[in-house]
């Protein structure tokens, strides 16, 4: 089955402890972003990245961290300075070319205690 | 910079109601436009997007430049279109960026 794959689908951590956010596609996009879902808020850009070892802050990138070593995967790192870091993160990915649809990955929920 | 803006949370119309979702953009240059959909427990999904200027599943959008406009409707609601919907902007030039509204929670009641 082609697509995005997150993971884990949940994933419980203690706060002041770093997380990594996995996400894997096999669609052969360029292009791969990291979103929080916050009730109310909508989907908020963390990080995106448009090819291979570059990647650009989005609206929300404090206390993340990302790379890109491989077309295909783009982890998403949430480190302890992220101050509210109890969220629904999707990941997703398009092929770089205008007016082309973005396919999401179906999430991960991340609770700190 | 560029924004998103769905003024409703939540709105909640009779069956075949005919449904208007509001989406405002602000971006200088020739924006694209698209509005995603979430039904209960499934992928966000491409619902329809400007360039194509389709009609899926009975639903329309228009881009207005004038009023930096990009509504959604659809004549009668059905049941099935209960769903949270999103209206998104891609910057076309090159950086890809690609961002949303806060999204609009469509009830649709019999």
């Amino acid at each position: 089955d082609g697509g995005i794959t997150q993971s884990p689908k949940y994933l419980f951590r203690k706060e002041g402890q770093n997380v990594t956010l996995s996400c894997e596609q096999n669609l052969n996009h360029d292009a791969m972003y990291w979103y929080r879902q916050d009730p109310g808020q909508g989907l908020r850009l963390i990080y995106y990245s448009q090819i291979v070892n570059d990647f650009q802050k989005g609206d929300i990138a404090e206390g993340y961290s990302v790379s890109r070593e491989k077309k295909e995967s783009f982890p998403l790192t949430v480190t302890s300075a992220q101050k509210n870091p109890t969220a629904f993160y999707l990941c997703a990915s398009r092929q770089g070319h205008t007016g082309n649809t973005i396919y999401f990955g179906e999430g991960s929920w991340l609770t700190v205690v | 910079a560029q924004r998103v803006t769905q003024p409703e949370k939540l709105l909640s119309v009779f069956k075949g109601a005919p449904v208007e979702l509001k989406c405002n953009y602000s971006y200088s240059g020739s924006p694209e436009l698209f509005w995603y959909v979430q039904y209960s427990r499934q992928r966000l999904q491409l619902l329809l997007r400007h360039i194509s200027r389709e009609s899926i599943k009975g639903f329309t959008a228009d881009l207005n430049k004038g009023e930096t406009s990009f509504h959604l409707k659809k004549p009668f609601a059905q049941e099935e279109d209960s769903a949270m919907y999103y209206c998104a902007l891609s910057v076309p030039s090159g950086t890809y960026k690609y961002i949303f509204g806060t999204g609009t929670r469509l009830k649709v009641l019999a």
